[in-house]
């Protein structure tokens, strides 16, 4: 069964620093898709990525950054020069080709402090 | 703002009761996904339905059911409340019925069992 690691749970920053947010997936799928999501203090998950298991390609949007590796299983998340507004609870998810029970992680707090 | 739509915001209702939840989805989404989030199980997907069928089906306890109606929205019943169930329900849409789309999430509704 699919599973998603996310072994940081709380983090916390100063602005303007960098932020890595780690996430550890297992699969025995070869298709599957992975998935960030932002939790605010106010409650709403906010999709911010999709990432599909046959594209290794990192993807950099602003601040955000991503990079997925196969040979680790894992799908990592930066942040670049933090800001307090980035400060939320972070998921990463997978969902299995053909499977529609998309597993999240146990989330990371992150705290941007001023 | 994703879209979907949930009501109630907030729930506050007695053991024993039973309540029913309800999510419109993003227009033209026919996926309909139901998620409960808690602090000791974090996120768990729930049910799928798609099109007004019923696709998939996770942690979904015996006392739930959800329904999705030809308009495409959707309510999640959940009956013989326990304080166990105080939580977070989420209800997501996705376009189509395979787990390769993302899903984009309501503001969820809070219920707290009394």
């Amino acid at each position: 069964a699919q599973k998603v690691t996310q072994a940081q749970t709380e983090i916390s920053v100063v602005e303007k620093e960098d932020v890595t947010l780690d996430c550890v997936y297992e699969t025995r799928d070869t298709t599957y898709y992975l998935f960030w999501y932002k939790q605010p203090p106010s409650g709403e998950l906010v999709f911010l990525i999709r990432r599909n298991s046959f594209d290794e390609q990192n993807e950099i949007s602003g601040r955000y950054s991503w990079n997925f590796q196969k040979s680790t299983s894992s799908f990592n998340f930066t942040i670049t020069a933090s800001q307090v507004v980035d400060s939320a609870v972070y998921f990463c998810a997978l969902s299995e080709g053909g499977n529609n029970d998309m597993r999240f992680g146990a989330g990371t707090r992150l705290t941007v402090k001023p | 703002d994703s879209g979907v739509t949930q009501t109630p915001k907030h729930l506050i209702t007695a053991t024993g009761q039973r309540v029913t939840l309800r999510c419109s989805p993003r227009s033209g989404d026919l996926s309909v996904y139901w998620y409960q989030q808690s602090l000791d199980q974090g996120l768990q997907f729930l049910i799928q339905y798609y099109n007004g069928e019923e696709r998939a089906k996770g942690n979904i306890l015996e006392r739930f059911s959800a329904q999705q109606f030809p308009d495409l929205h959707s309510e999640l019943n959940l009956s013989s409340l326990e304080l166990g169930d105080s939580a977070l329900y989420f209800c997501a849409s996705s376009g189509r019925v395979s787990s390769e789309d993302t899903q984009y999430f309501g503001p969820g509704t809070r219920l707290t069992v009394l």
